[in-house]
């Protein structure tokens, strides 16, 4: 099992591009995360999706859409990048049953 | 919604003392207290966790507590080796109500001398 995957490992983008982030995860696990984790300020979450066909706003949701495509994966999209959101990104899945959450690798993201 | 406080930043010791990490909560509804660890440059992992129905867990070198009267939970680690140098995030969730979000502390930076 890979586990929850995450593509890319790092971009660079310039001030108003726009880009989609990657999650994935084999271990049927119902609920998907994405944070972002600056210097500091811990892990902040900035969208979930509790199951399957549903998404919720965490603590950062300016600037971010998501969409959970299916049970596997859940995106994170930038519609236009600011400096601000030069940060690591983790994608993370959980059970129901045990609320363990299992971290991807992260994306390590600059804007220029 | 929860606010989760974490104490200290930074923490330095030298090997074979002991650490400990202190937090509080304000969701006197959270129930779930994971405590995470992530080493330079990796994902953050759990490493031990309890729930609102017990006061204290062991595992090995690793021990959490919990006083849901005071809404403060602690890790402690004994006999501290190099190796749990590392960032520990706690956090703290209403597991199984409609809730399935965690809330993170901003961390401590645990340095192990040698």
């Amino acid at each position: 099992n890979a586990g929850v995957t995450q593509t890319p490992k790092f971009q660079v983008l310039k001030t108003g591009q726009s880009m989609t982030l990657q999650c994935a995860q084999d271990m049927n696990h119902n609920s998907m995360y994405w944070y972002r984790q600056d210097p500091g300020m811990g892990l902040r979450l900035i969208y979930y999706s509790a199951s399957e066909g549903t998404t919720d706003k965490g603590e950062v949701p300016n600037g971010y859409n998501v969409s959970r495509l299916n049970k596997r994966e859940f995106s994170l999209r930038l519609e236009s990048a600011a400096p601000s959101q030069t940060s690591v990104y983790f994608c993370a899945s959980s059970e129901w049953v045990s609320n363990e959450q299992f971290f991807g690798p992260g994306t390590r993201l600059t804007v220029l | 919604g929860e606010n989760v406080e974490q104490h200290p930043s930074t923490l330095s010791v030298q090997e074979g003392d002991s650490a400990v990490i202190k937090c509080t909560y304000s969701d006197s509804a959270s129930n779930y207290f994971p405590w995470y660890k992530q080493e330079l440059g990796k994902r953050p992992q759990l490493i031990i966790d309890i729930r609102s129905n017990v006061g204290e867990k062991k595992d090995q070198r690793i021990a959490v507590t919990l006083n849901k009267t005071a809404k403060h939970f602690s890790l402690h680690i004994t006999e501290t080796q190099p190796e749990d140098s590392a960032v520990y995030f706690c956090a703290a969730s209403n597991f199984g109500g409609s809730n399935y979000k965690l809330t993170f502390g901003k961390g401590t930076l645990l340095t192990v001398n040698p």
